[in-house]
């Protein structure tokens, strides 16, 4: 069975100071993980997506993240938090029919 | 590209009715999939259709049924409601598990 573990509950930055937004997944096999943004009142936007090419991985809005299959970890990055980024986050892992989500992290920027 | 729509974007019903949510999926995208999410929660995978097929299930009670349509749009049926049921209820559309899923902005269902 797979799962995904976001460690944070809750992460609050300042603008213009980096963005770290933790995951460990569990799979099997070699799994899919993508990580989603949800605004409030707002449907989930994907924001990147692992499917075993690159390691690392670029996605929208100057976010990114690094699939790590010794630490089995995919955490999300970005080097400067903007007020807009203020959302709730979602790591997934993927088989073919399945996604499995993370329970999120509340991202609060302060200005 | 359209992207996905969903309706209604909000719906309130009674302990023991049943409610019917419709989705019409992203042009291109074969597979339907719905996700329940309840309050403060990430969201919970209710099944996935592909092709009008069911061909993958979360762990939901059979009272949680859906079809598929030949326009590959959808629709999840809830009968018998309970309190529980309350949520946002999300559906997304992809063209295959490796692209990633493109999600509607969801029904909210309150069960009163």
């Amino acid at each position: 069975a797979q799962s995904v573990t976001q460690l944070d509950s809750h992460v609050s930055v300042s603008e213009g100071t980096p963005v770290l937004l933790r995951c460990n997944y569990s799979s099997s096999y070699s799994p899919s993980l993508f990580w989603y943004v949800q605004h409030p009142n707002k449907g989930l936007q994907l924001l990147l997506k692992y499917t075993s090419a690159a390691t690392l991985v670029k996605g929208i809005n100057g976010f990114e993240a690094e699939f790590k299959k010794s630490e089995t970890s995919f955490h999300l990055t970005k080097p400067s938090a903007h007020m807009s980024d203020a959302a709730e986050y979602f790591c997934v892992v993927s088989d073919k029919y399945d996604m499995r989500f993370g329970a999120g992290t509340r991202l609060t920027v302060k200005p | 590209e359209t992207g996905v729509t969903q309706s209604p974007t909000h719906l309130i019903k009674t302990r023991g009715q049943q409610v019917t949510l419709r989705c019409s999926s992203q042009s291109g995208h074969n597979t339907v999939s719905w996700y329940q999410q309840a309050l403060g929660q990430g969201p919970q995978f209710i099944f996935q259709y592909y092709r009008e097929e069911e061909n993958g299930r979360g762990n939901f009670p059979p009272r949680f049924s859906g079809l598929q349509f030949p326009n590959y749009s959808s629709e999840l049926n809830v009968n018998a409601l309970e309190l529980d049921d309350s949520a946002l209820y999300l559906c997304a559309s992809s063209r295959g598990t490796d692209y990633g899923y493109t999600f509607g902005s969801g029904t909210r269902l309150t069960v009163v």
